[in-house]
């Protein structure tokens, strides 16, 4: 079946300007999180939709950075004057949390994040 | 005290050789215990899990948990140049909406 989709795959965009990133998670997962990875570095942890509970925000960066996810399906996160240090590939995963099972995340391809 | 600590390496063997990563951890609600694969330019997946302690064998592959040491291990056997890679440790928090907490990946270098 599907995997996690993510796009655009690539966004150049100048600083200051707002950018929307789109992930489209496994249909029936529960959990959807989104992750920073600059090149070289470990997962930076961003946010976390669980269900219908609250997110978990703790890993947002900054007020400019923020997240949806409707109907609990499609999630957007936004960056609102980007700057450079916003640079990175923002990468989304989704999974299915229940009873006995690991967990287990399956990750999109990313979008590669160019602030110039 | 971070959550989940990892050495970053990058750790280089040599083909064929036994290779030994770790991950320590603080939190004692983490129960499911997950290894990733990331390839360079790829993202994440998911190799093995073990839930709670003990060991867990897949081919080549062998991941162990001690709960009590809160220390969890990925051993590779006969390592391949194509096992090359980021292994990311990663737990599951029960008492956080299960959230998944990553190591930082160690940066492996297996030499032909």
């Amino acid at each position: 079946g599907a995997g996690v989709s993510q796009s655009p795959s690539n966004k150049v965009t100048e600083k200051g300007k707002d950018v929307e990133l789109r992930c489209d998670p496994i249909s029936g997962h529960t959990a959807l999180y989104w992750y920073r990875q600059s090149l070289g570095q470990g997962l930076e942890f961003l946010i976390y939709f669980q269900g219908n509970s609250a997110p978990d925000k703790s890993g947002l960066p900054s007020d400019r950075f923020s997240a949806e996810r409707t109907g609990g399906s499609v999630s957007t996160l936004t960056i609102q004057r980007t700057q450079q240090e916003d640079s990175a590939v923002y990468l989304c995963a989704s999974s299915l949390v229940s009873f006995g099972t690991s967990g287990q995340q399956y990750f999109g391809p990313g979008t590669r994040l160019t602030v110039t | 005290q971070k959550e989940v600590e990892q050495d970053p390496g990058p750790l280089s063997v040599p083909e064929g050789a036994i290779v030994s990563l770790n991950c320590t951890y603080s939190n004692s609600a983490f129960q499911y215990f997950m290894w990733y694969r990331q390839y360079s330019r790829k993202g994440p997946e998911l190799l093995m899990y073990t839930y709670s302690s003990g060991n867990k064998e897949d081919g080549r592959f062998t991941a162990q948990v001690d709960k009590s040491s809160k220390y969890i291990s990925l051993f590779i056997r006969d390592s391949q140049p194509s096992d090359s890679a980021t292994y990311l440790c990663a737990m599951r928090d029960m008492n956080r909406d299960d959230k998944i907490i990553f190591g930082k990946g160690t940066r492996l270098h297996i030499l032909p």
